[in-house]
């Protein structure tokens, strides 16, 4: 069965420290791609990063890192240097298949972050 | 292009009415997804369209909901006969066929609550 775990229901910070959003997932399939998507408080989920189960480099855009293992089924995504603009909900998901189908995004529960002045 | 549009963004209705959602998807995406999310949850998966064709639908949709997109650009969303724990967002998708798996991108969501 798939499932998205993200254990952290809440997180509170200070500007400018370096925060780390943790993401398990579980899946049978050996083709699938995680998702990182941010909820601001306007509602709309922004589109963060997506990496296919084939591709274990980690990535970094700005202040914003990924690491992704296989190992231990983790997906966790890094802010650094946080800013106030950075708080909102973090979902992590999961779309199972390589199929040509586009297959439905299956999300964990969220991490809402807070950051303070 | 301004994105995926819902509307409305809020709709309060009295519990055994009718709703109906719309969702115009990036006019190039040929595919078209229905998310439901309650509060402190993540999004969950309603249904899917390929163009005008519903192709996936999850068990979360009974009987009294009904997508449709009839001519595979925007797509509407009815409850029928609506009940209190029908209260959520609902979130509207569309990505692109251009890639094997491309990020979907959200609406705003329409808020629904049920009194």
């Amino acid at each position: 069965a798939q499932k998205v775990t993200q254990a952290q229901t809440e997180i509170s910070v200070v500007e400018k420290e370096d925060v780390t959003l943790d993401c398990v997932y579980e899946t049978r399939d050996t083709t699938y791609y995680l998702f990182w998507y941010k909820q601001p408080p306007s509602g709309e989920l922004v589109f963060l990063i997506r990496r296919n189960s084939f591709d274990e480099q980690n990535e970094i855009s700005g202040r914003y890192s990924w690491n992704f293992q296989k190992s231990t089924s983790s997906f966790n995504f890094t802010i650094t240097a946080s800013q106030v603009v950075d708080s909102a909900v973090y979902f992590c998901a999961l779309s199972e298949g390589g199929g040509q189908a586009g297959t439905a995004l299956i999300f964990g529960k969220g991490t809402t972050l807070s950051v303070s002045s | 292009d301004t994105g995926v549009s819902q509307d409305p963004r809020h709709k309060i209705t009295k519990r055994g009415q009718n709703v109906t959602f719309r969702c115009d998807p990036i006019s190039e995406h040929n595919r078209l997804y229905w998310y439901r999310q309650t509060l402190g949850q993540g999004p969950e998966f309603l249904t899917y369209f390929q163009n005008e064709a519903q192709l996936e639908k999850s068990r979360l949709l009974s009987d009294r909901f009904s997508a449709e997109r009839p001519k595979g650009s925007f797509s509407t969303l009815e409850i029928q006969r609506t009940e209190q724990g029908d209260s959520a967002m609902y979130l509207c998708a569309s990505s692109s066929r251009a890639a094997m798996r491309t990020e979907a991108f959200f609406g705003q969501g329409t808020r629904l609550t049920v009194v």
